[in-house]
């Protein structure tokens, strides 16, 4: 099993542009979540899928900020515009399952915004 | 709503210490406890978990008990090694509807040769 895979794995760009993450999740896992990690405030959760279908996205900071999931096997988190204090670790996970699943968690993608 | 605090690091050790990294959780359900593990540049993996009050969840020398009357979960190895060098997370789920996973702000671990 590849595990959960994330692209780019770092991302430098200025303020202003448009980021996209992209994750491909575990084969066969109906929950995907996306979390952004600072220093500040730690491990956040943005936004989750439950097969394809967004259910709760109350994490998200604002509304520069997109997530789509158009399949079983991808999903992307966008940024537009982006801006400095958007610079952050940003996790895809997927699990199996309601409740009591464990994670399993990508790389990361280290965004910063210039 | 749900909430985990964890003790503030950072933690350093000598090699072949006693570690212990406290956990208290606040839930208004009945949680299963987990603990997180992330090492440099890599995402978190799962260590330990423990579904109902009085498990005990062990892995790779690390153990915790789900101490539901003090609403605790905390980590201990007796013995530390360089290699555990990490960021460690407590982290509680919810048995209800939907994935509800609450992670506290980590504890980073430095152990040294």
């Amino acid at each position: 099993d590849a595990g959960v895979i994330q692209s780019p794995r770092h991302e430098v760009t200025e303020m202003g542009q448009e980021v996209t993450l992209r994750c491909k999740p575990i084969s066969g896992h109906d929950y995907l979540f996306w979390y952004r990690q600072t220093m500040m405030r730690g491990l956040e959760l943005l936004i989750y899928f439950n097969n394809n279908v967004p259910i709760d996205d109350s994490g998200m900071p604002e509304d520069r900020f997109s997530a789509k999931m158009p399949n079983a096997s991808f999903s992307t988190l966008k940024i537009q515009p982006s801006e400095p204090r958007d610079s952050a670790v940003y996790f895809c996970a997927s699990s199996y399952r309601a409740t009591n699943e464990k994670l399993f968690f990508g790389s990361g993608t280290q965004l910063s915004v210039l | 709503g749900d909430s985990v605090t964890q003790m503030e690091g950072p933690v350093t050790l000598s090699e072949e210490a006693f570690l212990t990294i406290n956990c208290t959780y606040t839930a208004t359900g009945y949680p299963s406890l987990f603990w997180y593990v992330q090492y440099p540049g890599e995402g978190l993996q799962l260590l330990l978990k423990a579904t109902k009050a009085d498990d005990k969840g062990s892995n790779k020398g690390f153990e915790a008990t789900y101490r539901k009357e003090t609403t605790s979960f905390h980590l201990e190895k007796g013995s530390v090694q360089v290699s555990d060098s990490a960021v460690y997370f407590c982290a509680l789920s919810e048995n209800n509807y939907g994935q509800n996973f609450v992670f506290g702000p980590g504890t980073r671990l430095s152990v040294l040769p």
